[in-house]
């Protein structure tokens, strides 16, 4: 069964940079070949792409949003993604999840999510 | 900037069926949108319902079905069951690597 991990809950200060990790495993997984988006949801609010880091090491989409904050890394050694967002404000607090793209945005597998908490 | 239109919420009763819609602010939704649906309870991840304008996700029931309806993709859930009661997310995706979720229907089943 596969499985995506993500790390745990965080508490950062506004102005600070938080990072999330996603780790794929299960059977047959052959990570380079999917695509891993990174979605947010505000307290109370609606799901939000952020963005994808592609396939077959072909780099990352960032939504518009999103630019310039946020990058998103993988290491196909450990089948890890990362997300980092940084200059954190108030209304970044939210559970992010990761969530696996076989391709034509057929996504399948879904992390737990991650609550991240910004507060001073 | 097009934005992901949804209905905010929707009422079903049990053993009904309900259509969810899915349209964009400017344009039309087509199958090169690859739209995708999603279910969520409260405190859960989202769950995979459709993907392709019409593709199950594995272990989806088949009262699940996608389609486009005019101009905006559609989800049909027939025989509406009392744990079907959740929010759906419809995802669009925009070309250029982007894609957009709607802002998401809150489905009551009473």
């Amino acid at each position: 069964q596969v499985q995506l991990v993500q790390s745990g809950a965080e508490v950062k200060k506004p102005g600070a940079s938080v990072k999330v990790s996603c780790k794929a495993s299960g059977p047959g997984d052959t990570f380079i070949t999917y695509y891993m988006h990174w979605v947010r949801q505000a307290p109370g609010q609606g799901l939000e792409w952020m963005g994808v880091s592609n396939r077959y090491g072909a780099g990352t989409t960032y939504a518009q949003k999103f630019q310039g904050r946020v990058t998103m890394t993988r290491d196909t050694s450990t089948s890890t993604v990362y997300m980092e967002l940084s200059s954190l404000k108030s209304d970044d607090t939210a559970v992010y999840y990761c969530a696996r793209d076989k391709g034509g945005n057929s996504w399948d597998y879904w992390g737990q999510g991650t609550l991240i908490t910004i507060s001073s | 900037q097009t934005v992901v239109t949804q209905e905010p919420s929707f009422s079903v009763s049990p053993g009904g069926t309900v259509t969810l819609t899915c349209g964009l602010s400017s344009g039309s939704v087509s199958s090169d949108s690859y739209p995708s649906w999603y279910q969520q309870t409260p405190g859960q991840a989202p769950r995979t319902l459709i993907y392709g304008t019409n593709i199950r996700s594995s272990g989806v029931p088949d009262r699940f079905s996608g389609s486009i309806l005019g101009n905006k993709a559609a989800l049909t859930i027939t025989g509406a069951q009392a744990d079907d009661e959740s929010d759906y997310y419809c995802l669009l995706y925009m070309g250029s690597g982007i894609s957009v979720f709607g802002g998401g229907t809150k489905l009551t089943v009473l």
